[in-house]
């Protein structure tokens, strides 16, 4: 199975920061890569797909890059509605999809 | 809208199964493969089981091979998920997830069943 790491498991960032969060895959992924935001007591939301494109309706704040084993997602502006946790997922290694461990955005 | 509105879970004890359902509207079920996805509490996600549009092909983790059925009724625009043999670990928020066309990504989620595995 290909593994997912994510970094940092958990962050704490100002409004209207840049954040960054990073995922590893442990083998080549050609870019099939998601990113979700899962809100407190919500299920997990599609933001970026494909490893840097944008799903209807998400703010364009969010981007997505990377490729092979290493990508991340970007939140500009950070604003108070971005808290949640980021989840990474590979579908590359199809039907056997694994995600990341997730990282916990907070507010400072 | 796209909606996935699970239900069926509770409390089971050890050994015991549970069948769980989610009703899909506002999209042409048969034309999508779909899966259930589980949250154990305060943990990621981890994939459970999927199923192709006629439900001839299924797919799953050895986590839960043998124990789990994913099925479907596309005339009820229905998916399901019977557990067997529950153990423990298989305490978790269970999602039902609509797998995009042409790709492999999880476009809809439903709002998530709550399944507790205790004696």
């Amino acid at each position: 199975d290909i593994r997912m790491t994510q970094s940092p498991a958990s962050l704490s960032a100002s409004l209207g920061e840049t954040v960054n969060i990073e995922c590893l895959a442990s083998e080549d992924i050609y870019s099939d890569l998601a990113w979700y935001q899962q809100k407190p007591g919500k299920s997990p939301q599609l933001l970026i797909y494909n490893a840097n494109s944008l799903q209807n309706g998400v703010p364009s704040r969010f981007s997505g890059s990377g490729s092979g084993t290493q990508y991340s997602l970007k939140i500009n502006s950070l604003q108070s509605e971005d808290v949640a946790t980021y989840f990474c997922q590979q579908y590359n290694n199809y039907p056997l999809w694994t995600f990341g461990g997730g990282t916990k955005l907070e507010l400072k | 809208e796209v909606q996935l509105v699970e239900s069926g879970g509770g409390l089971v004890q050890p050994g015991r199964s549970l069948k769980l359902s989610c009703a899909a509207s506002g999209f042409t079920f048969s034309n999508y493969y779909m899966a259930w996805v589980r949250q154990a509490p305060k943990k990621g996600l981890e994939w459970v089981a999927t199923i192709s549009t006629s439900g001839s092909r299924t797919y799953y983790p050895d986590s839960v091979k043998g124990r789990f059925t994913i099925s479907r009724d596309n005339a009820k625009s229905s998916l399901y998920l019977q557990m067997n043999s529950l153990k423990s670990e298989d305490t978790a928020t269970y999602y039902c997830a609509r797998k995009a066309n042409w790709e492999s990504y999880f476009d809809y989620w439903g709002q998530g069943v709550m399944v507790t595995v205790s004696s």
